[in-house]
């Protein structure tokens, strides 16, 4: 079955301790990217990969961190989480950066940093 | 002026009604338009794309485009209380390094 698989699904966290959600998907697709969703701001994206080894900033990368050392998967870092990074995060893949290639969407990942 | 700008709503319809929703994108040269159905909690999910003018119809779901005014909308006939969720507009925009860059999206309530 295609999917992207985001862990954890939920998280509490302090600021200022390092964390790393994962992300992987079982689609050999090259391009990966992170999206954060609040209220009233849609999805905005962090951070994409169009393959292995190249990686950009999107939107809204600050205080976020990204590697892509292999194809299937795209981790998301914070370095030192912020009260303003309590977010719904999303990661998504897709064939290749065409947009009219069907993006999968991960079931998405609730972090509160208190 | 945002990219892609959509009503917060909330919109609410009662049930078999046709709900309406719209999309403004602010490049003239984007070429690729999407809408995608997400329900609280959940990850966003593809209903409808269109890519030409006019109108696209996939069951109950017509989308249409209007590129000279800039505007995308989704007409929902017959709607259901299963309808409600939040509406995603998505464009692809010309140049742009992003792969799809969403609306703020319209919260939709099918009232039964």
């Amino acid at each position: 079955e295609a999917q992207v698989t985001q862990n954890p699904r939920y998280l509490i966290t302090v600021t200022g301790k390092k964390l790393t959600v994962t992300c992987s998907q079982n689609m050999n697709h090259e391009y990966m990217s992170w999206y954060r969703q609040d209220p009233g701001l849609g999805l905005r994206q962090i951070y994409y990969s169009m393959n292995v080894e190249v990686t950009d900033k999107g939107d809204v990368p600050e205080g976020y961190k990204v590697s892509r050392k292999e194809k299937r998967n795209f981790p998301l870092i914070l370095e030192s989480p912020s009260p303003n990074q309590t977010s719904l995060y999303f990661c998504a893949s897709s064939l290749s950066f065409q947009s009219r290639n069907t993006i999968y969407f991960g079931e998405g990942s609730w972090l509160t940093v208190v | 002026q945002k990219e892609v700008e959509q009503n917060s709503g909330p919109l609410s319809v009662p049930e078999g009604a046709i709900a309406s929703l719209n999309c403004t994108y602010s490049d003239r040269g984007s070429q690729s338009f999407f809408w995608y159905r997400q329900y609280s909690g959940k990850s966003p999910e593809l209903i409808m794309f269109i890519y030409s003018n006019g109108d696209k119809e996939d069951g109950r779901f017509t989308a249409q485009l209007n590129k000279a005014s800039q505007y995308v909308s989704l007409l929902i006939r017959d709607s259901q209380p299963s309808d409600s969720a939040t509406y995603l507009c998505a464009v692809s925009l010309a140049g742009s390094a992003r792969q799809l860059t969403f609306g703020s999206g319209t919260q939709l309530t099918v009232l039964p």
